[in-house]
C-alpha cells in the first residue's frame, strides 16, 4: 500500500502519560498535515510541514504537543502529560505543494486517555 | 474565522432515493472546496473537488456538487443512492495561499437502506 501510514491505529495511556505517534507520508509529497478529529466533529488542522519546515501551528496545539519531521521524510506528533481531553482521532495527510493539489489522509492514530 | 457548516449532521435514504448535502461557508474570498467521504473503517478519500471553472463539477461514484458564489454553497448530490454509499461525508474548504490546509464542516453521516 502507498498511500499514507500511521502507527499505531489505536492507543490508550493513562492520563499523565507521553505518547508518540508516527505518520509516513506519500513519498513523493513534500507537504504534510496534522489533523484532530473529536466525536461529532470534522477534522481540525493541527500543523503543517513543507519538507523538514514546520511551517505553521494551529492554536490548538498547546505546548505540550509537538511535531517533528526530521529529513522531510515521515513525521512524528508528540504529547507530553495527556490530558483526558488529548483523547480523539489524530489524522495525517499529505499532498504535493501547490493551491489545487489533493490531500491524501491516513487512518488515523485513535488516543484514549483514560 | 472562516468556517464551514454542513446543516445536515444525519440523513437515512431507501435505495434509489436523491441525495441532496448542504454545504455553506463563511470566507469572502476566493476559495477552494472539497468533499471528502469516510465509509467505516477506512480513511477520508476525495470525491470530488472545485477550483476554478465549471461550478458543475463531477465526482467519484456518480456523485457531483454545485459551487453557488452567491449563497457561499457547495451541496453534493447524487441522484439515486446504493447501499454501498453509507459513509460520513465532510464538506472542506481551503483557502489557497502557502498552507493549503482544509476547514472541515461537522460532516453528515448517511446511511442507505436497502
Amino acid at each position: 500500500d502507498t498511500g499514507v501510514s500511521q502507527d499505531p491505529r489505536h492507543k490508550i495511556t493513562k492520563r499523565g502519560q507521553n505518547v508518540t505517534f508516527r505518520c509516513d507520508p506519500i513519498s513523493e509529497h513534500n507537504r504534510l498535515y496534522w489533523y484532530r478529529q473529536t466525536l461529532g466533529q470534522g477534522p481540525e488542522f493541527l500543523t503543517y510541514f513543507q519538507n523538514e519546515a514546520q511551517l505553521e501551528k494551529s492554536r490548538l496545539l498547546s505546548d505540550r504537543f509537538s511535531a517533528e519531521r526530521p529529513k522531510g521524510s515521515f513525521s512524528t506528533l508528540e504529547i507530553q502529560r495527556t490530558e483526558q481531553g488529548d483523547s480523539a482521532m489524530y489524522l495525517c495527510a499529505s499532498s504535493l505543494a501547490g493551491a489545487t493539489t489533493e490531500a491524501f489522509f491516513g487512518q488515523g492514530t485513535r488516543l484514549t486517555v483514560v | 474565522a472562516q468556517s464551514v457548516s454542513q446543516h445536515n449532521h444525519h440523513v437515512i435514504l431507501s435505495e434509489a432515493a436523491s441525495l441532496e448535502l448542504g454545504c455553506n461557508y463563511s470566507y469572502g474570498g476566493t476559495v477552494n472546496l472539497f468533499w471528502y467521504v469516510q465509509y467505516p473503517g477506512q480513511h477520508l478519500q476525495l470525491l470530488l473537488k472545485y477550483f476554478s471553472g465549471d461550478p458543475l463539477v463531477k465526482g467519484i461514484k456518480g456523485f457531483e456538487a454545485e459551487f453557488i458564489k452567491s449563497k457561499f454553497s457547495f451541496n453534493l448530490r447524487k441522484p439515486s443512492v446504493q447501499w454501498s454509499d453509507t459513509a460520513e461525508y465532510f464538506c472542506a474548504v481551503n483557502l489557497g495561499g502557502a498552507t493549503n490546509k482544509l476547514i472541515f464542516g461537522t460532516g453528515t453521516l448517511l446511511a442507505v437502506q436497502p
